[in-house]
């Protein structure tokens, strides 16, 4: 069965240095997205992609970090410098389109584990 | 997120009882989704609701949207401890676009 993959599972850093994270989403599924869940709360939007580009970032925190999909497959977001603030969960999901006819389900990976000391 | 409100936060109960977990909008949905989610894990999708008046159900879970289309409800028939997890609402807005955002969830313990 098709799968989001992400990686790393687990990152422990240190506040100031930068870190990436990495997603692949299930092939042929143009949109992609990057959600951030603090524990005890719901995952809140960082960045939405169709294709290559990016259709809705209002919620990314634009001075540190930066999201790219360049080829509109895989997709890479960075922190830099990381802060205490940001240990967090960050999920990348993908779902076929974007437009709502087609949203359908978005499928989730497993997850990167962010803990900024 | 402020858009789609859920309660309660979070749910303990004893195994063999019913509950119900409620996500509230302050807009008119087109769609409602609910997804399941294990602590530390990615979103595991449960089902999509996209009518007023609609219901559905999946094994002991069951999800309606109202006639309106603002608020949802998933009920748990005779809990068991493997519905277990959070509980999350998600829904399409538009704002020129489609952003996929979830509500704020629902922690529940099912006590064997």
């Amino acid at each position: 069965e098709a799968e989001v993959a992400q990686s790393p599972r687990y990152k422990i850093t240190e506040k100031s240095q930068a870190v990436a994270f990495w997603c692949d989403p299930i092939s042929g599924h143009a949109t992609l997205y990057w959600y951030r869940q603090i524990l005890g709360q719901g995952p809140e939007l960082l960045v939405q992609f169709q294709d290559e580009s990016v259709v809705d970032d209002s919620q990314l925190p634009k001075d540190r970090f930066s999201a790219e999909r360049l080829k509109g497959v895989d997709s890479t977001l960075k922190i830099q410098p990381a802060e205490l603030g940001d240990s967090a969960m960050y999920l990348c999901a993908s779902s076929f389109d974007a437009s709502w006819q087609n949203t359908g389900e978005l499928f989730f990976g497993e997850g990167s584990r962010l803990t900024v000391l | 997120s402020q858009e789609l409100e859920q309660s309660p936060q979070s749910l303990i109960v004893q195994e063999g009882k019913n509950l119900t977990i409620n996500c509230t909008s302050s807009k008119t949905l087109y769609g409602l989704y609910w997804y399941k989610q294990k602590y530390g894990e990615g979103l595991i999708f449960l089902m999509m609701l996209q009518k007023g008046g609609e219901e559905k159900s999946h094994e002991k879970i069951t999800a309606k949207l109202d006639e309106k289309k603002q608020q949802s409800s998933l009920h748990i028939t005779a809990s068991q401890p493997s519905h277990a997890g959070i509980y999350l609402c998600g829904a399409a807005f538009s704002s020129g676009t489609y952003k996929y955002i979830f509500g704020t969830g629902t922690r529940l313990k099912v006590l064997a």
